[in-house]
């Protein structure tokens, strides 16, 4: 019953270097997203997805990318790593109705550290 | 003005006390709301969603006030394993699908 995988759970970075984190769902969502969640700033929308092939911005876009080549996948990518980029990461998923999503189900995380 | 605002706490009562946490939201078109629950360093979990007429689940009790733009959780009897910290997320009519607004939490420890 695996629901949102994330990779890798740890991850520590110099600045100005590049990476991915991996996002895959077993569930069939249409939805899919990342958030960052850093001290006493709460979850912040990254990019999301509403299907393949279709991504946008969320709240904080900059320096990120996400591209959906599948249902199932929704990698991010960092393209030139910053210390402002410390945070965690959560993706999540969820079906996708006329009103919106329904319950979010999210990864157990990623937490990133730029030096 | 955030579209979700929170009182962050921390609250802490005794085990048994009664509990209420308040959220109001900016945007009168919001059209979906939800508490969220999270443990320290897991991932938020969905706690229940908000319906107009409230709703109850066991020792859980949430409101929405659409007047006056505020969904309350009120937790009863409260348990050790309650501590967490507890989110309320609203979805906008009209948004783009998919753009949840995510309060920044208040921080709930219930202790023995």
């Amino acid at each position: 019953n695996a629901g949102v995988t994330q990779t890798p759970k740890f991850q520590v970075l110099k600045t100005g270097q590049s990476m991915t984190l991996q996002c895959a769902q077993d569930m069939n969502h249409e939805y899919m997203s990342w958030y960052r969640q850093d001290p006493g700033m709460g979850l912040r929308l990254i990019h999301y997805s509403v299907g393949a092939g279709i991504t946008d911005q969320g709240e904080v876009p900059n320096g990120y990318n996400v591209s959906r080549s599948t249902t199932e996948d929704f990698p991010l990518r960092l393209l030139s790593a910053a210390p402002s980029q410390t945070s965690v990461y959560f993706c999540a998923s969820s079906v996708l109705g006329t009103s919106g999503t329904g319950e979010l189900f999210f990864g157990e995380g990623s937490r990133l550290t730029v030096l | 003005r955030k579209e979700v605002e929170q009182d962050p706490g921390p609250f802490n009562v005794p085990e048994g006390a009664t509990v209420a946490f308040n959220c109001t939201y900016s945007n009168s078109a919001s059209q979906s709301f939800f508490w969220y629950r999270q443990d320290c360093r897991k991932e938020p979990k969905l706690l229940m969603s908000v319906y107009s007429s409230g709703n109850e689940d066991g020792r859980f009790t949430a409101q929405l006030n659409r007047a006056s733009q505020y969904i309350s959780l009120l937790i009863r009897d409260s348990k050790l394993s309650d501590s967490a910290t507890y989110l309320c997320v609203v979805n906008r009519r009209g948004s783009t699908l998919g753009r949840l607004y995510f309060g920044r939490g208040t921080q709930l420890t219930v202790w023995p």
